[in-house]
């Protein structure tokens, strides 16, 4: 079935030590988006790539970087992780304009922990 | 600022139909209404949307008032598995819509 996958679900890594979070899609979609989602709230956009143009969020920290090599990859790079930044990382992606929706699809998620 | 103003939780009785309202007094006419649903731990899942019409699928059905400043998602016959957080949007549609997502109803779903 397509779908959007992230590896890992679940990342430990050390106060300061970058980490790198994946996301890809069989969907073929031309829209890539990440969201950071701290416990008990809702989801909060951090940037999207639209096809290789990338958007960031006005209150994204610098701390916060992607790629995106390919229409099927999308990477989330976290250059100094703090402890605030411990959360589930989502990913999603759309398709604008098809004839279905502008619905985004979205990935389990990676839960990041910050020691 | 999420557009959408939702209660923070309900409760249902399994089986019987759940009713989430949602107010969007500020919509404007080119964004649609869009639910979604956050399962414990998983990816938030989209459900259903509207722009004007009442909307049906096999998840839900929407009922957007005539002045679209509210709307109710109908889950017909809950289930356990409808145990989630509930989320309304509003977005512009054809665009790289950008998804504000507002605090959400959480549904619990009781045996």
């Amino acid at each position: 079935d397509a779908m959007v996958i992230q590896n890992p679900r679940y990342q430990v890594t050390q106060f300061g030590k970058p980490v790198t979070l994946s996301c890809s899609q069989t969907l073929n979609h031309n829209v890539m988006y990440w969201y950071q989602q701290k416990s008990s709230q809702a989801p909060k956009l951090l940037f999207h790539y639209y096809d290789k143009d990338f958007n960031n969020e006005a209150d994204t920290p610098d701390n916060f970087q992607s790629r995106r090599p390919n229409t099927s990859f999308c990477f989330l790079d976290i250059r100094s992780p703090g402890l605030g930044d411990a959360a589930m990382y989502l990913c999603a992606t759309s398709r604008p304009g098809s004839s279905s929706t502008d619905t985004q699809y979205f990935g389990p998620g990676t839960r990041l922990t910050v020691l | 600022d999420a557009k959408t103003t939702q209660p923070p939780s309900m409760d249902c009785a399994e089986g019987r139909a759940a009713n989430l309202p949602c107010n969007h007094s500020t919509i404007s006419g080119n964004e649609y209404v869009y639910w979604y649903r956050q399962i414990h731990s998983q990816g938030p899942q989209y459900i259903i949307h509207g722009l004007k019409n009442n909307e049906t699928n096999e998840m839900a059905s929407l009922i957007i008032t005539e002045d679209r400043k509210s709307s109710t998602l109908i889950l017909p016959h809950a289930t356990l598995r409808d145990t989630a957080v509930y989320y309304c949007i509003v977005s512009p549609y054809s665009s790289a819509s950008k998804i504000i997502f507002g605090s959400g109803t959480r549904l619990s779903i009781r045996p």
